[in-house]
């Protein structure tokens, strides 16, 4: 399976500032996607992140807020911008083994805005 | 994605077979059937997948009904680190436009008990 790292695990920020979040995969993935978890909930997709493509938005995210990178078949950035409380959350990354049809998880990163 | 709709909690006892069900009755053909785990604080953890025909590996072993409506991942021996929440999700394979993304609901709390 592949090996996932993300970059910070934790972070406090102030609000109105940005962050953001690595994630490297040790193999070529085509298709990466990045995740939020907020406190207690479930995990909530916010956008597909394809090589060579734009990233694809899930409905109630949009890119000015989430800007994401993928400029290559190994790592994926995910910035969380113009931050507020409600920002709080975990966010994770995740890539897909298309082959075996498989998609592994990051760590998360654990983000708290005061 | 069709939705799927699973216990919100279960307990088990330790050494004994977990049987965590999913319905999944608006399943379309090329859907497959997915299980993943999220131990406490920690990234989400691939268990298995199966579009018709029943699926064993080393972790779990699932059961997919023949009209495809609903599974069962059985955990045969369970542990205590098994205590987890389990997400069964449905998903358009990757190869498809708009596919391989995973959507997640409420999951099932499985607490193993000694």
């Amino acid at each position: 399976s592949a090996v996932i790292s993300q970059k910070p695990s934790r972070d406090i920020c102030q609000r109105g500032t940005s962050l953001t979040i690595q994630c490297q995969v040790d193999s070529q993935v085509t298709m990466m996607f990045w995740y939020r978890q907020q406190p207690g909930q479930s995990l909530t997709l916010i956008a597909t992140a394809n090589q060579g493509s734009e990233a694809t938005y899930e409905s109630g995210f949009v890119i000015d807020k989430f800007p994401i990178s993928r400029p290559n078949l190994t790592f994926s950035t995910l910035t969380v911008s113009n931050m507020s409380p409600e920002d709080s959350s975990i966010y994770l990354c995740s890539a897909e083994d298309r082959q075996r049809r498989e998609q592994y998880f990051g760590p998360g990163t654990r983000l708290t805005v005061t | 994605d069709a939705k799927t709709t699973q216990p919100t909690s279960m307990d088990c006892a330790e050494g004994r077979a977990a049987n965590l069900p999913c319905n999944h009755s608006t399943i379309s053909g090329n859907e497959y059937v997915y299980w993943y785990r999220q131990i406490h604080s920690q990234g989400p953890q691939y268990i298995i997948h199966g579009l018709k025909n029943n699926e064993t590996n080393e972790m779990a072993s699932l059961i997919i009904t023949e009209d495809r409506k609903s599974s069962t991942l059985i955990l045969p021996h369970a542990t205590l680190r098994d205590t987890a929440v389990y997400y069964c999700i449905v998903r358009f394979p990757s190869s498809i436009n708009q596919g391989g993304k995973l959507i997640f609901g409420q999951g099932t709390e499985l607490s193993v008990k000694p």
